[in-house]
């Protein structure tokens, strides 16, 4: 067990409904990244934070998504106004800082499916 | 840009043979290069990583991969493949010159299907 948490495992949501996902890092870690995975495809990033401080957007993250780490360890993504195009799998991993080379441990995921 | 390529969907191999999963990479600077697996429904789980040094890295599980700069590539192998390694393998760089530092690039995936 890599030890990040996600809650829910599962959210399922009519279209234009605004959707919350909860990410808990391992304890030490000070690096959270936000991944989205679709059916057949790799993790494409979103967005991460170092403690509390957001360094770094994909411009995959449109206005419609925000996240937060308000006191630099438990992470929220929100959706608003969800479209059916956002029916993925939202992973959360978090990492300690070492230069680059640090290693990413990834949560079990939330899987969003928007009708 | 950075970006990942795994040039096979599916790798069909029989018990207790070898196995190969390919990754061809691209980045500007010098890569950081990771394998990660992933089993129905879960999240991904670390396998090994090349930052530096030894071009033969080896991780959990039995698997092992080899940084290749000329042919900028690093496939994953396996002696022996067992049934439980039957799921899906994916491969991700960072550009260590990437000053921003976080982000990993995946590769689509290469579904791993080991017979008995």
């Amino acid at each position: 067990d890599t030890g990040v948490s996600q809650d829910p495992r599962h959210k399922i949501t009519k279209r234009g409904q605004n959707v919350t996902f909860r990410c808990d890092p391992i304890s030490e870690h000070n690096r959270l990244y936000w991944y989205r995975q679709t059916l057949g495809q790799g993790p494409e990033f979103l967005t991460y934070f170092q403690n509390e401080a957001q360094l770094e957007k994909s411009r995959l993250l449109s206005d419609r998504f925000s996240a937060e780490r308000p006191k630099g360890s438990f992470s929220t993504l929100e959706i608003q106004r969800t479209e059916q195009g956002d029916s993925a799998m939202y992973l959360c991993a978090s990492s300690a800082f070492g230069g680059g080379g640090e290693t990413q441990y990834f949560g079990p995921g939330t899987r969003l499916l928007v009708l | 840009a950075q970006s990942v390529a795994q040039p096979e969907d599916q790798v069909n191999v029989a018990e207790g043979n070898p196995l190969t999963v390919k990754c061809t990479y691209s980045v500007s600077g010098n890569p950081y290069l990771f394998w990660y697996v992933q089993y129905p429904n879960r999240g991904l789980q670390f396998l090994l990583k090349y930052i530096t040094g030894d071009n033969l890295v080896k991780g959990s599980y039995g698997f092992e991969a080899e940084f290749n700069k000329s042919q900028t590539s690093f496939h994953l192998k396996k002696p022996s493949a067992l049934v439980s390694d039957s799921a899906l393998y994916f491969c991700a760089v960072r550009d260590s010159t990437d000053n921003q530092g976080g982000k990993l690039i995946f590769g689509q995936g290469t579904e791993l299907s080991v017979k008995p």
